[in-house]
């Protein structure tokens, strides 16, 4: 039990398709994540979202659109995804502040793009 | 910019004992942290160093040397089920809203045998 849950768990979608991704935090946590894992790469952020606010925007194409409605939700919208963006969709979430918090993992959504 | 490095993969005998290392140059830093990550799964919290010294938890260690850059994660009576993904990820400068960025390396596939 992570207490972060994600939905799917997989996902086959044409390029044409428009699909949403769900996490859920149960950790009263304040800060939510959503990471790339693809084959012998290291885990990519894509989205920060921290106090409900998106802090970090690492330079993802616009095919992908993040929304935190509020601290313990977040979703990625796809549109018009391509073939390399098949990979492992994890999010995270962590309390904020500077201790040791540790960031907690879903257990991510396998997205295959036809 | 961001770099960090850690052995592709690792193979070791069952009760034996296995050091992973990890270095790492990076823009700031705020603490070093190693995952677990079995093969299909979310990665899992193992430990956190943001001081030198060594970090004792159980069978696992972690060491860290801020002035190296540099890391190592030991394993101690290695069990099976210890096989899996090691990913070695730097939290570094401050993004915003309480929030911090972690770096991942590419992780090191360690196989436990018989």
């Amino acid at each position: 039990e992570t207490g972060v849950t994600q939905t799917p768990r997989h996902l086959v979608m044409g390029m044409t398709n428009k699909k949403s991704l769900k996490c859920e935090q149960h950790l009263g946590h304040n800060a939510m994540y959503w990471y790339k894992q693809s084959a012998k790469k290291p885990l990519e952020l894509m989205f920060v979202y921290s106090l409900e606010e998106r802090v970090e925007n690492n330079s993802v194409p616009s095919r992908f659109s993040p929304e935190c409605p509020n601290s313990s939700h977040l979703f990625l919208h796809l549109h018009t995804l391509q073939p390399e963006d098949s990979a492992l969709y994890l999010c995270a979430s962590s309390p904020t502040g500077q201790g040791a918090f540790e960031q907690y993992f879903g257990p991510g959504t396998r997205l295959t793009v036809t | 910019g961001q770099n960090i490095d850690q052995p592709t993969e690792m193979t070791a005998t069952e009760g034996a004992i296995v050091q992973i290392n990890c270095t790492y140059q990076t823009s700031g830093f705020n603490g070093l942290f190693w995952y677990q990550q079995h093969a299909g799964e979310a990665p899992t919290f193992l430990s956190y160093n943001v001081l030198d010294g060594l970090e004792e938890k159980g069978r696992f260690s972690s060491f860290l040397s801020r002035s190296k850059g540099y890391s190592y994660l030991l394993l101690k009576e290695l069990q099976m089920k210890d096989s899996a993904s090691y990913l070695c990820a730097v939290r570094g400068t401050y993004s915003g809203a309480g929030s911090y960025q972690l770096t991942f390396g590419k992780g090191t596939k360690l196989s436990v045998i018989p």
